[in-house]
């Protein structure tokens, strides 16, 4: 079965940087897509950028472009997000998801909260 | 890029039918969408996609109670035989040139 499994919760000063990881398995890890979505505490879900595992191809959304980073590792089909220049609105919980052919997410992970405080 | 609408909040009985509404932003009325559900304190999980003509695909494990329709620029969620495990928050998401984009949820009450 399609798994995501994503790394643990982190709290990071105010500047720093963050990098989360997301594991998978049960698909062929290079077909497919990686997006990660966030939602701050008490809001909805914020796409941040895309991935593709076949070809390291990334789209961001705009107003993270700069300060995000999406890479993958085919060799242990994981992917992961940094995030750097840490604000406190920058506190959520970050999701991977995987992107089927139709482009839309279709299984996602368990998350990870990322807390910046100082 | 397109933007979808969909009511803040919605409430139903247990044991009744519901119908949530995720509106596509004009010149944007063919688009296939999912819809995703939240429950309180856990990860998203992918319910269905959905086509403009209707069509929908529901993702493994999802209950019959849970189907899909469309009309024109609206696509539909429609949970029958409402139970208390369906209070959540239903995000609907799509996406066009590289970009993906999601509804600002609908809080459901099962009342």
């Amino acid at each position: 079965q399609v798994q995501l499994v994503q790394s643990g919760a982190e709290v990071k000063k105010p500047g720093a940087s963050v990098k989360v990881s997301c594991k998978a398995s049960g698909y062929t890890f290079t077909s497919y897509g990686i997006s990660w979505v966030r939602q701050a505490p008490g809001q909805g879900l914020e796409w941040m950028g895309w991935i593709s595992a076949y070809n390291g191809n990334t789209n961001y959304a705009q107003k993270l472009q700069g300060r995000v980073t999406m890479t993958t590792d085919t060799s242990t089909s994981t992917a992961y997000m940094e995030l750097r220049s840490l604000r406190s609105d920058d506190t959520a919980v970050y999701y991977c998801a995987r992107n089927d052919n139709w482009g839309l997410v279709d299984y996602w992970g368990q998350g990870t909260l990322v807390t910046v405080s100082s | 890029q397109p933007v979808l609408t969909q009511s803040s909040s919605a409430s139903a009985s247990l044991g009744s039918s519901v119908k949530l509404t995720c509106t596509l932003s004009s010149g944007h009325s063919s688009y296939i969408i999912a819809w995703h559900q939240q429950q309180p304190g856990k990860a998203p999980r992918y319910l269905m996609k959905l086509e403009g003509s209707g069509s929908y695909n529901k993702g493994s494990g999802v209950p019959d109670r849970f189907s899909g329709s469309s009309s024109g620029a609206d696509r539909y969620l429609t949970i029958s035989n409402l139970q208390s495990e369906d209070e959540a928050d239903y995000y609907c998401e799509t996406w066009d040139s590289n970009t993906r984009v999601f509804g600002g949820g609908t809080k459901l009450t099962v009342l």
